[in-house]
């Protein structure tokens, strides 16, 4: 089986601090994702990357960075946490998203900004 | 209006009937479309995809798919409270290999 691990699931933080979520995939996946997921608003794709050392914007970068230094590691940072950050941010993992890909999904990681 | 549109729900079905659950897109580039479920607290997993127009069966699941209405549904046979969920439906666009979800239509199967 395909596991994505997230590395906390939980985390309270407060505005200004430098936040790290990590995710690591064990099926030599090429594709890794960051989601977050808000009510009423749905999955949004913050970044993705589809080698290591590369990485593409998604839908809503800004206040985000990602590093992928190893194949299996795609890390998330907020630069300086704000309150409009809390949310639920899920990774997720592909070996080709395109007509017969799945995405898996890590357990999530529910960020609480103060 | 956004990429992927799913009404919200909650859909009630009573345990045994047909559940019918529909998704809209805006891009007609769109390739390639993709059903995920979600139980509450949990990650989304995937359950079908579809590329072609017309119908693919998996088990009690049958997703369709008519491009020139730019229309996606997924139907669940025989309904059973463990399909209590939320369903989401996905669509692959463009040349990025990333997938634009809609955001759910939650699904009550009730005994």
């Amino acid at each position: 089986d395909v596991k994505v691990t997230q590395s906390s699931r939980y985390l309270v933080k407060r505005t200004g601090e430098k936040v790290f979520l990590e995710c690591v995939q064990d099926m030599d996946h090429e594709n890794m994702f960051w989601y977050r997921q808000d009510p009423g608003l749905g999955l949004r794709l913050i970044y993705f990357s589809y080698d290591v050392k590369m990485k593409e914007k998604g839908d809503i970068p800004e206040g985000y960075s990602v590093s992928r230094e190893k194949k299996e590691r795609f890390s998330l940072i907020l630069e300086s946490a704000s309150t409009n950050q809390t949310s639920m941010y899920l990774c997720a993992s592909s070996l080709y998203v395109g007509t017969t890909g799945e995405l898996f999904f890590g357990e999530g990681s529910r960020l609480t900004v103060l | 209006q956004k990429e992927v549109e799913q009404n919200s729900g909650p859909l009630s079905v009573p345990e045994g009937a047909i559940a019918s659950l529909n998704c809209t897109y805006s891009d007609r580039g769109s390739q390639s479309f993709f059903w995920y479920r979600q139980y509450s607290g949990k990650s989304p997993e995937l359950i079908m995809f579809i590329y072609s127009n017309g119908d693919k069966e998996d088990g009690r699941f049958t997703a369709q798919l008519n491009k020139a209405s730019q229309y996606v549904s997924l139907l669940i046979r025989d309904s059973q409270p463990s399909d209590s969920a939320t369903y989401l439906c996905a669509a692959h666009t463009g040349t990025a290999s990333k997938l634009t979800f809609g955001t759910g239509t939650r699904l009550q199967v009730t005994l």
